[in-house]
């Protein structure tokens, strides 16, 4: 199995904060990556696939890259309704998602 | 608009069995996949393995053999996951989604094993 290793589990940030978060792919996944947002008591709903392709409906302040092993989300000016957890999910191998990282705002 | 719909919650007592299903509208439903997935209290997503809808071939995660079914009826456009002997471990929302990413998920089964 594709083991996803993402990073930091928690991220506190200001508004307007331009902030990432890292996901590590255990193989080569290509460029086979999601990320998702969920909201307490939601299903995930998905902002970028292929590692880099935003979803449409979503804001373009959030970006994706990488590909291979390494990959990043980036929202490059924090909001208040980013409040959420976020994750990654490979789907070049079955599907396999990393652990999830809950952001917060200061 | 596409969208999946999932059955209500469910209470069930441990070694009981449950059915929890997913009705899918808005697209042609033999076209993908469908993924079976869980999230436990608090915890992260895991995927328990899919079911062809065109072929009703399932296949499952490391793990989830054994006590997890996957089946479909195509003349409702609905997939079904049956797990027997539940556990306490069981307690879980259980979601299904397409294989295509860019369709929305189901809106989640909270199943609950408690005695």
């Amino acid at each position: 199995d594709i083991q996803m290793t993402q990073s930091p589990s928690t991220l506190s940030a200001s508004v307007g904060d331009r902030v990432s978060i890292t996901c590590r792919a255990s193989q080569n996944i290509s460029a086979w990556l999601a990320w998702y947002q969920q909201k307490p008591g939601k299903a995930p709903k998905l902002l970028i696939y292929r590692a880099s392709f935003l979803e449409s409906g979503v804001p373009s302040r959030f970006s994706g890259s990488g590909s291979g092993t390494e990959f990043t989300l980036t929202i490059s000016s924090l909001q208040p309704d980013d409040l959420a957890t976020y994750y990654c999910q490979q789907y070049n191998s079955y599907w396999t998602f990393g652990q999830g990282t809950k952001v917060e705002i200061k | 608009q596409v969208q999946l719909v999932q059955s209500g919650s469910e209470l069930k007592m441990p070694g009981a069995s449950v059915k929890v299903s997913c009705r899918a509208s808005g697209y042609d439903f033999t076209t993908y996949a469908m993924n079976w997935l869980r999230q436990a209290p608090g915890q992260g997503l895991e995927c328990l393995g899919y079911i062809n809808t065109n072929t009703g071939r399932p296949t499952f995660a490391q793990g989830f053999t054994g006590r997890f079914v996957f089946s479909m009826d195509t003349s409702v456009s609905t997939a079904y996951l049956q797990i027997s002997s539940l556990k306490a471990e069981d307690t879980a929302i259980y979601y299904c989604a397409t294989r295509d990413l860019r369709k929305p998920w189901g809106q989640g089964t909270l199943v609950t094993v408690s005695s």
